[in-house]
């Protein structure tokens, strides 16, 4: 079964590094997402992306938060300058139904900033 | 803002036990409501509801919507120790493209 995939599953950065989380989604979808779960709490939205732009964004992504989609399969979440809350497990997940049909997660990619 | 409440925050039975895991909801303008579970990392599709009283049912799990009262529940029957796991409920509303997730319920099942 095709499935979304994250790298890398585990990222170490310094306060205030950039770190780049890379996801390829399922091949044939067209609507990606990035979601965040801060440990013992609510996975939250960040982030969706379809027609090669954000079509919606939470609060959370702010200004040091990006997302790009470099070529046919990838699928970037940039945190320009990142800060201790940043530290979650980050969820890239897929779509080809639209909004309101089910996400396919990929298996996270999990930040620790020291 | 919308809101998702799951019940019970966490729950332990044995295995063989039948067990019902519930999700309220309040949401502006309801689209669908979806069950995932949770092992390690990855959430793991499994019901999506979008009309009340149809009930999704798959192996020994099953759900049911119920948009008049706001809730849904999962029922596993039968509860084998591989079903351990956080069992997330989330919903879309038209008004928007996010999923919004309840804070999940932590099942484990003594062998």
């Amino acid at each position: 079964e095709p499935e979304v995939t994250q790298t890398p599953s585990h990222q170490v950065t310094q306060m205030g590094q950039e770190v780049i989380l890379r996801c390829v989604p399922i091949s044939n979808h067209l609507y990606f997402y990035w979601y965040r779960q801060i440990l013992g709490q609510k996975v939250e939205f960040l982030v969706s992306f379809y027609n090669n732009e954000i079509s919606e964004k939470s609060e959370i992504f702010d200004d040091q938060f990006s997302v790009e989609r470099p070529d046919g399969s990838n699928f970037t979440l940039k945190i320009r300058s990142t800060k201790l809350e940043d530290s979650a497990m980050y969820f890239c997940a897929s779509t080809n139904g639209g909004v309101g049909e089910k996400l396919f997660f990929g298996s996270g990619t999990q930040l620790s900033v020291l | 803002e919308d809101k998702v409440v799951q019940s019970p925050l966490s729950l332990v039975v044995h295995e063989g036990d039948t067990v019902t895991l519930n999700c309220s909801y309040e949401v502006t303008n309801f689209r669908s409501l979806l069950w995932y579970k949770q092992e390690k990392k990855a959430p793991t599709f499994l019901f999506m509801l979008t009309s009340s009283g149809i009930e999704k049912k798959s192996g020994r799990l099953s759900s049911i919507l119920d948009k008049k009262e706001l809730f849904s529940i999962l029922n596993i029957t039968a509860t084998q120790t591989g079903d351990s796991a956080v069992y997330l409920c989330a919903v879309f509303n038209f008004g928007n493209e996010k999923l919004t997730f309840g804070t999940g319920t932590r099942l484990t099942i003594i062998p």
